[in-house]
């Protein structure tokens, strides 16, 4: 059964600071993996989207990465603003199957 | 503007209280889907489905129904809430189940609370 980790639960780190967010699935056989945030109150939004035959993705100051052999993808976020704090997840679509499974996320802060 | 609408977005009700959540995306997406998302668990899949009259299980079905008699609407349905359904729930929708490289567009949640 495929189970999603994500690694730190919660960082906090100074505005301008790029950091690294991290995601690990124990089945490499996935159809994408998606990137969301979520916000106190709200529902998810989309950040990117990787099919399983790409490497990465990029939109704006985001990159993500994927390494199916390894089980992992990471999200790369460049020069941290305030506006940049929510809780980060990942989910994985398996490949025989419908099910989305999500990891834990990260809650993240970016102080001022 | 594209967008997952979910009603009611808060939710009090008491044990046994049959209840229905409803779900209305307008991007004429086939694939809809209801998670919940609880502390500790993250978010787990309920229901899902590929298309109009075509609805399957996810990981944590028991306790609930669904019923998608038309594309846009993906309506869960508890008969008999109990305590331990207490949760915020989310629906999404993608826009095609065959084309699986979709992302998911998420309503902006229900929190229910049952008594």
């Amino acid at each position: 059964k495929q189970e999603v980790t994500q690694i730190p639960a919660a960082l906090s780190v100074p505005e301008g600071e790029n950091l690294v967010l991290n995601c690990s699935f124990t089945d490499s056989a996935i159809y994408n993996l998606q990137w969301f945030r979520q916000d106190p109150g709200k529902g998810l939004t989309s950040l990117l989207l990787i099919q399983s035959s790409q490497r990465e993705q990029t939109s704006g100051r985001l990159n993500a990465s994927l390494d199916k052999s390894s089980g992992r993808s990471t999200l790369y976020i460049a020069a941290s603003q305030p506006g940049d704090s929510a809780t980060y997840l990942c989910a994985v679509r398996p490949y025989y199957g419908q099910n989305f499974v999500f990891g834990p996320g990260t809650r993240l802060s970016v102080l001022p | 503007e594209a967008q997952v609408t979910q009603n009611p977005r808060y939710l009090i009700t008491v044990t046994g209280k049959k209840l229905t959540v409803t779900c209305s995306q307008n991007m004429n997406h086939e694939y809809m889907s209801w998670y919940r998302q609880d502390p500790g668990l993250g978010l787990r899949q309920i229901y899902y489905s590929m298309n109009v009259e075509v609805t399957d299980k996810g990981d944590v079905p028991e306790g609930y129904k669904v019923s998608r008699k038309e594309k846009r609407n993906f309506p869960l349905i508890l008969e008999s809430p109990s305590p331990n359904q207490t949760s915020l729930y989310f629906c999404a929708s993608s826009l095609s189940s065959g084309d699986s490289n979709q992302p998911q567009h998420f309503g902006d949640g229900t929190r229910l609370s049952i008594l």
